[in-house]
């Protein structure tokens, strides 16, 4: 299995601060990284496909970066709406979720 | 519009046995690999099976191989999880998900989920 773990676990940001998200897998995932936004009670929602892709419909302010093994996604410009919890997950092999990162603001 | 909406699930006794199921709509069902993901009450997602599309190739996470069982009859839209042996461990909300990987540009689907209670 190709396993991915998340930093930090939890961060707390102001509204308008730039916010960045790390994942780290435990061998190259190439190109097959993914980025999902869970909101409570919520089915998560995909964000970002094949490392930087933007999916339909996602504010330009979410941005993915990274090859290999090492991915970042980054909300420019944090708004109250972004408050959730974020998964990386690769699908190189069978799929592997990241622990996630939860998101707060001050 | 595409949908995908799961049942099945209940309060069961640790040892026992549920059938989870999942009904898709507004794509074609028998082109697509389908998923399972489960989410415990509090914690992270956790991937747990994937069926290709002729169900020729199933795929399990450690933590339920030998346990459960993934199927789907492409004729009813329908993809299903038979889990057996269940322990408290199990108790969370499954999910039916059409990952779209690397490939998302076709979409990315889950459903709301179905709760398993597992718990004497």
């Amino acid at each position: 299995d190709i396993q991915m773990t998340q930093s930090p676990p939890s961060l707390s940001a102001s509204v308008g601060d730039r916010v960045t998200f790390s994942c780290r897998a435990s061998q190259s995932v190439s190109g097959h990284v993914s980025w999902y936004q869970q909101k409570p009670g919520r089915a998560p929602q995909l964000l970002i496909y094949a490392v930087s892709t933007l999916h339909s419909g996602v504010p330009s302010r979410f941005s993915g970066s990274g090859s290999g093994t090492e991915f970042t996604l980054t909300i420019t410009s944090l708004q109250p709406e972004d408050v959730a919890t974020y998964y990386c997950l690769q699908t190189y092999s069978t799929p592997f979720f990241g622990p996630g990162s939860k998101l707060e603001i001050k | 519009e595409v949908q995908l909406v799961e049942s099945g699930g209940d309060l069961v006794q640790p040892g026992g046995a549920l059938r989870l199921s999942c009904i898709a709509s507004g794509f074609n069902f028998s082109d697509f690999t389908m998923n399972w993901v489960r989410q415990a009450p509090g914690k992270g997602l956790e991937w747990i099976s994937s069926i290709t599309t002729s169900s020729l190739t199933i795929y399990y996470a450690d933590s339920v191989k030998g346990r459960f069982t993934v199927s789907r009859d492409n004729d009813k839209m329908s993809l299903y999880l038979q889990v057996n042996s269940l322990r408290g461990d199990d108790t969370a909300i499954y999910y039916c998900a059409r990952l779209g990987g690397i490939g998302a540009r076709r979409g990315d689907y889950w459903g709301p989920g179905t709760l398993v209670t597992v718990s004497s």
